[in-house]
């Protein structure tokens, strides 16, 4: 069965540090791998997303992942961390594209200090 | 472009009452919606998956006849929690996609349901 672990429950980062927040996920053949952010009280914004291709995807607000098939993992990072940052940041799977629904982890807390 | 809007936002009523949450794709035709429950400080459990035209495909554990779903249109799909209780309030939340291939779920910004 698909599943995602996001280790860190909760990170805490300083304002222009940079940030590496975990993902690995369990899944058979090549998954197709999202990193969703959400504010709280609010629902969840697209960061970034791999189907296949170049390993190091780019995303939104200067976020970029890199997907590594023999770590079974899929961490986002960003060079310089801005107070807006602090989210819920969530890392999901699909087995595919035709319809099936994501499998989230658990999600990791980024609190920003200043 | 590929907006999703969920209303209302906020809802509070008394146990026994059926509240209807809508989630509607704005510039793009739906042809898979999902609906998700999310716990406090816990992650987005699906719900139940819809297509168009369909009948829902339901989450083991979820109960179809407490979450009623109607995916009528392209563009619009009801959650309809009938005589809500208490152990009812969370956070819905829905998103979008249409066909095809490489296609993101959309979200819309969730409802907060509170049952008195």
């Amino acid at each position: 069965a698909q599943s995602v672990t996001q280790p860190d429950i909760h990170i805490t980062v300083s304002e222009g540090a940079s940030l590496e927040l975990r993902c690995n996920y369990s899944y058979g053949a090549t998954p197709y791998l999202f990193w969703y952010v959400q504010s709280p009280g609010q629902g969840l914004q697209l960061l970034l997303k791999y189907f296949s291709g170049d390993t190091l995807v780019q995303g939104i607000k200067g976020f970029e992942a890199e997907f590594k098939r023999s770590q079974s993992s899929f961490n986002l990072r960003k060079p310089s961390v801005h107070w807006s940052d602090a989210a819920e940041y969530f890392c999901a799977v699909a087995s595919n594209q035709a319809g099936t629904a994501l499998i989230f982890g658990k999600g990791t807390t980024l609190s920003v200090s200043s | 472009g590929a907006v999703v809007s969920q209303h209302p936002s906020w809802v509070i009523c008394k146990s026994g009452t059926s509240v209807k949450i809508e989630c509607r794709s704005l510039d793009f035709q739906a042809t898979t919606m999902f609906w998700y429950r999310q716990f406090p400080k816990q992650s987005l459990m699906l719900m139940a998956t819809s297509n168009e035209g369909s009948k829902a495909t339901y989450e083991q554990g979820v109960e179809k006849d407490k979450f009623l779903i109607n995916h009528a249109s392209l563009t619009l799909s009801t959650l309809t929690v009938t005589s809500a209780h208490p152990e009812d309030s969370s956070f819905y939340i829905c998103s979008a996609r249409t066909m095809g291939g490489n296609q993101p779920q959309h979200f819309g910004d969730g409802t907060r349901l509170s049952i008195l």
